[in-house]
């Protein structure tokens, strides 16, 4: 069984600074692991995605995320932040054994931008 | 953007009623699934379907029933309405592919009085 864990359900940085927000995971097989943002009353947007070509991986919005299996870990970053950023952020993690059908969220880290 | 639309978008209703909520996709995708999500929870599935006729449960699946008749529609009802059931409710797809994402509607407001 697949699980993950966001280290943080908060996480408030100043406008023009460094984002980190952490994920752990936990899976049986290799996993596919993806970045999704929440901005208020919106529905999911896929930041990124892990796909296993390459462990550093860059998605929309300036934002990258580091896959570290040694260290069961997928954590986000963005090195300037933006007053846009603002919004929620879950990190997923498929149920994998070759297929993607099914996946498990994280609780969500909520990301302030102060000005 | 992935072709999902949710309906209705709002809804207040009473306990003790019946509510269906529609979510109809224009990817031909074979996997649709329907969330909730509530304050501390994240996501959490309540069912799903990997074709016509075909569904399973999630881990929150007491109390909701779904159905899809066709690839491009996925319902899911609410037989009696209860209070624990006000949240936002979102429809997803995905074609089930290795590392293929599912994509996400816009989300139906809840609200059981």
């Amino acid at each position: 069984a697949q699980s993950v864990t966001q280290l943080d359900s908060h996480v408030s940085v100043s406008e023009g600074t460094p984002v980190l927000l952490r994920c752990n995971y936990s899976s049986s097989y290799s996993p596919s692991l993806f970045w999704y943002v929440q901005h208020p009353n919106k529905g999911l947007q896929l930041l990124l995605k892990y796909t296993s070509a390459a462990t550093l991986v860059k998605g929309i919005n300036g934002f990258e995320a580091e896959f570290k299996k040694s260290e069961t870990s997928f954590h986000l970053t963005k090195p300037s932040a933006h007053m846009s950023d603002a919004a929620e952020y879950f990190c997923v993690v498929s149920n994998s054994g070759g297929s993607n059908y099914k996946l498990t969220f994280g609780k969500g880290t909520l990301l302030t931008v102060n000005p | 953007d992935a072709g999902i639309t949710q309906s209705p978008r709002h809804k207040v209703t009473e306990t003790g009623t019946p509510v269906t909520l529609r979510c109809h996709q224009t990817e031909n995708h074979r996997y649709m699934y329907w969330y909730r999500q509530d304050p501390g929870h994240g996501l959490r599935l309540i069912h799903y379907s990997y074709g016509v006729k075909d569904t399973d449960k999630g881990e929150v699946s007491d109390g909701y029933s779904v159905s899809r008749s066709k690839t491009e529609d996925f319902l899911l009802t609410l037989e009696s309405a209860t209070s624990s059931q006000t949240s936002v409710y979102f429809c997803a797809i995905s074609d089930g592919t290795y590392y293929q994402p599912q994509h996400f509607g816009d989300g139906t407001r809840l609200s059981i009085l």
